[in-house]
C-alpha cells in the first residue's frame, strides 16, 4: 500500500539557521506533492506544489526539492523566525476523480522554533 | 479571499445518533473534499466531490455519506455515530482539474459519547 513518511514527529531549531524537514514516499509516483502548514486549531494552509518534473521550487524563505529516485522531498525554511513554529505536512494527490485529486497527508512534523 | 466554512466548531453527538457536518465554500469551486485527522493517524481523505451529484471515496469512506446537491456545498454524513468516529474534521475545496492548491476550512471537532 502507498505509504507517506515525515522523517520526524518534532524538530527543534535555533532562530536564524535553517530546517529541513523530509518527506518520504513508497509505492506511488505522484504527479506533484504539496507541502502545507497548520497551526492549532486551524485547517493546514496550502505553501508550496512541486510536479514530478520540477526539481526545485522556491518562494521567499521556503524551499523544496523533489527527487522522484529517491520518493522524496525536503522542504527547507531559510533563516527561521519563531513565527514559523507550526506543523507541516506534505501530500500527495493519490485518488483521482472526475479530474479532483483527493490527498493523501503525511503525518506531518511539528517544527520548533527557538528564539 | 477563498473562504471554506463549516458549520460547527465544536458538536457533541451520542452513539447510534445521526449526524450531518456542513461546508460551504464561496468561490465556485468544483471540487470538495472531507478529512478526518487523528493525532499520530494524521489528515485522512474520507470522501471529495467533483461536481453536484458527484463523489469519489477516498482512504477510508467506512461509516459515511456525503451529499452535494448545490455546487458551494458538501455535506458529511455520520449515518449512525460510532465513537471510533470521535475526531477533527475538515473540508476543503479547491478548483476544476486537480493541480491545484485546497482551501481548506477551520475544522469541526465532534466527539461521540
Amino acid at each position: 500500500s502507498q505509504k507517506i513518511e515525515q522523517n520526524s514527529e518534532a524538530l527543534n531549531i535555533q532562530e536564524g539557521k535553517t530546517a529541513t524537514l523530509t518527506c518520504n514516499y513508497t509505492n506511488y509516483s505522484p504527479a506533484y506533492l504539496q507541502w502545507y502548514r497548520q497551526d492549532p486549531g486551524r485547517g493546514p494552509v496550502f505553501l508550496l506544489l512541486i510536479r514530478e518534473n520540477e526539481k526545485e521550487k522556491r518562494k521567499e524563505r521556503l524551499k523544496v526539492t523533489f527527487d522522484t529516485t529517491l520518493k522524496q522531498s525536503l522542504f527547507h525554511i531559510t533563516a527561521s523566525q519563531p513565527a514559523d513554529s507550526a506543523t507541516y505536512l506534505c501530500a500527495l494527490n493519490m485518488y483521482s476523480g472526475g479530474g479532483a485529486d483527493g490527498l493523501t497527508f503525511g503525518k506531518g512534523t511539528h517544527l520548533i522554533i527557538q528564539p | 479571499d477563498v473562504k471554506v466554512t463549516q458549520s460547527s466548531r465544536y458538536l457533541v453527538k451520542r452513539t447510534g445518533e445521526k449526524v450531518f457536518l456542513e461546508c460551504v465554500q464561496d468561490m465556485d469551486h468544483e471540487n470538495m473534499f472531507w478529512y478526518r485527522q487523528d493525532p499520530g493517524l494524521g489528515l485522512r481523505l474520507i470522501y471529495f466531490s467533483y461536481d453536484v451529484k458527484m463523489k469519489e471515496k477516498g482512504d477510508i469512506p467506512e461509516g459515511y455519506s456525503v451529499s452535494r446537491e448545490k455546487k458551494e456545498r458538501f455535506s458529511l454524513i455520520l449515518e449512525s455515530a460510532s465513537t471510533n468516529q470521535t475526531s477533527m474534521y475538515l473540508c476543503a475545496s479547491n478548483i476544476a482539474q486537480g493541480v491545484d492548491e485546497q482551501f481548506f476550512g477551520p475544522g469541526t471537532r465532534l466527539t461521540v459519547l
